[in-house]
Parts: structure tokens; sequence; C-alpha cells
């Protein structure tokens, strides 16, 4: 069975830091794209950074730059998300996603399998 | 940044009824476009990309058609099962999504 499963989230106080990991299984996990997605409570989806099947291309929305990093162990079928100076505006479930197209030179892609989501929450 | 907008918020139809949700784009993203489906305390699954394509395992009734900046999820026969929350997103430009539309039972 093709599944993701995301664990790592947590309540952190602003400012600090948090590692999300994505386990994958079912598939080649290196070669697809990957990608993390956010929704915080009761709003819409938020696309939060992708990675490239080699870990060559990293991508961020303007407002994680700098205080995000996507990374993943294609040897452990696992990616990650290292967050770090947390603000209340990063509350929000974290799904992990996979790029839809096998060997995919770009990111554009729809995402066709996700997993169940981590919350994290920043509050003092 | 590609602002993705979604019409109407909220759509009340009734079980076997024709559902027809909306999505614009603030620039063209030619045919990379995506819908979701999403129910309460679920991940979101994928229905249709490339605008018009059903992913595995999604029913017929599901069906999607535009391209450019106009896009259209149709739903052909409301079943109880999908009254959720709908989401476009486009992958022209990196990804952005619209704000959802909500399909509730009449």
């Amino acid at each position: 069975e093709v599944q993701l499963v995301e664990s790592g989230g947590g309540l952190v106080q602003p400012g600090g830091s948090l590692r999300l990991s994505c386990a994958a299984s079912g598939f080649t996990f290196s070669s697809y794209w990957m990608s993390w997605v956010r929704q915080a409570p009761g709003k819409g989806l938020e696309w939060v950074a992708n990675i490239k099947q080699d870990g060559s291309e990293k991508y961020y929305v303007d407002s994680v730059k700098g205080r995000f990093t996507i990374s993943r162990d294609n040897a452990k079928n696992s990616l990650y998300l290292q967050m770090n100076s947390l603000r209340a505006e990063d509350t929000a479930v974290y799904y992990c996603a996979r790029h839809r197209l096998r060997g995919a030179r770009t990111s554009r892609d729809a995402f066709d399998i996700w997993g169940q989501g981590t919350m994290v929450t920043v509050s003092s | 940044e590609i602002v993705m907008t979604q019409s109407p918020a909220t759509l009340s139809v009734s079980p076997g009824e024709r559902a027809t949700l909306s999505c614009r784009a603030s620039q063209s993203v030619s045919s990379n476009l995506a819908w979701y489906q999403q129910k309460p305390g679920q991940a979101p699954r994928l229905l249709i990309y490339g605008a018009s394509t059903r992913a595995t395992g999604i029913p017929a009734r599901f069906s999607g058609s535009g391209s450019g900046t106009e896009f259209t999820l149709t739903i052909s026969s409301l079943q109880s099962e999908d009254f959720a929350v709908y989401y476009c997103q486009q992958y022209n430009n990196w990804q952005t999504f619209g704000q959802g539309t909500k399909v509730e039972i009449k």
C-alpha cells in the first residue's frame, strides 16, 4: 500500500524549533518530488516547500524562507521539515504530499498521495 | 504569486442534483490545474489533474474543464459521500490553492 505517515508535531513556544518527519512506503520514494503543505485551523491549504528527487533543488513559500528547511533521506524513505523561529501564524496541520509524476524534471505537478497530517501549535 | 479564487464559497445542493464549482486564476495557468476533495479530519484527495483528467479511482460523475484562467469542476449527480470542501490548485507557477468551496446538503 502506498502510504505517507507524518510525525513530529506538537506544542512549541514562539521562537522555538520543531522537526517534522514523513515516512514513505509502498513506492519508490527516490523517484518523486515531494512537498509539505499546511492548513491552519479552519482555513485553506497552503503549499510550504518542495524538494527534487535527489535533493538538489528545494523551493519555499516566501513566508517560511530562511526559517524552514526541507530535506530528504532516500535511503530511509523519509522526508523532513526543520522549522526554526516558529511564529503563531505557523500553527497548522502539516501534510507531506507526493507529486504525481514519477521521474518528473520539474515540480509543476499535482499531489496524488497525502499523509494524514501532523499538528503544529505555536503558542506560549 | 498567482491568486486562485473559487466561487461560490458555499454551495447548497440536494442529493442527486448537479453541482458546478468555479475556479479563476489571476493569470493564465494553462491546463496546470488540479481539484481536491477534503472531508473533515481527513487529508485532501486528488480528483482531477491537468484541468480535466480524473485521478485513479475517481468516479466518472466528477469532471473538470477549462484552461487559462477559468476552470470548472462538475459533479453530475451528488452522492452523500460527495458533501465536502473542494479546492482548486494551480501548479503552473509554484503551487497555490483556492480558498475552497464547501458543498453542503440542501
